[in-house]
């Protein structure tokens, strides 16, 4: 099985600021990494897909970069809306699908 | 739109058996997987399973097995997962995710699109 490991596993960051979320793959995925977002008491929200491709919807202050095992998601101006946790999840080598263990991002 | 609604909250004992049900609607049911996966409380996602409701097929996660089972019901767009011998680690919120399809280099991968709001499920004597 493929294992993710996210860093940092929490951060405090102001509103307006940029933050960068690593994801970690114990093998190469070839781009097959989404995020999802999940804010306390819902269900995880798709934010991107293939690693750079934003889901419908979702804020251009998103993004998504890396390849082979090393993957980033930035939020370019941290905006109130956005403290939450935030997932990573490979669909590369499937079954299983793994997911990191999660970065939850908090108010300075 | 896309909704997935998932059945109410559970209270079970040890060793009792459950029944999660997950409904589609909005996209036309058989032509997408459906994954189930689990999030005990303050921890984090974990990856159950998979069903094609198109014509049942099933794959499990290794932890699970021989305790889950995942089933469709065609003509209500309806997916259910049941998990027996309940103990106290498997209380959790469960969610059913879509599986969007991805064709890339010559392969499909999926991913999970739009998911449930979950049903917590609670086990205790």
């Amino acid at each position: 099985d493929i294992q993710m490991t996210q860093s940092p596993s929490s951060l405090s960051a102001s509103v307006g600021d940029r933050v960068t979320i690593t994801c970690r793959a114990s093998q190469g995925i070839s781009n097959s990494l989404a995020w999802y977002q999940q804010k306390p008491g819902k269900a995880p929200k798709l934010l991107l897909y293939a690693a750079s491709r934003l889901e419908s919807g979702v804020p251009s202050r998103f993004s998504g970069s890396g390849s082979g095992t090393d993957y980033t998601l930035t939020i370019s101006s941290l905006q109130p809306e956005d403290f939450a946790t935030y997932y990573c999840q490979q669909y590369y080598s499937t079954p299983p699908w793994t997911f990191g263990q999660g970065t939850k991002v908090e108010i300075k | 739109q896309v909704q997935l609604v998932q059945s109410g909250a559970e209270v079970k004992k040890p060793g009792a058996s459950v029944k999660v049900s997950c409904k589609a609607s909005g996209y036309t049911f058989t032509s997408y997987y459906m994954h189930w996966v689990r999030q005990a409380p303050g921890q984090g996602l974990e990856w159950m399973g998979i069903i094609n409701p198109s014509g049942g097929s099933t794959s499990y996660a290794q932890k699970f097995q021989g305790r889950v089972t995942m089933t469709r019901d065609t003509s209500t767009s309806t997916v259910y997962m049941e998990l027996s011998s309940l103990r106290s680690e498997d209380t959790a919120v469960y969610y059913c995710a879509r599986g969007m399809e991805e064709f890339r280099f010559n392969y499909y991968y999926y991913y999970m699109d739009v998911w449930g709001k979950g049903t917590t499920v609670t086990v205790s004597s």
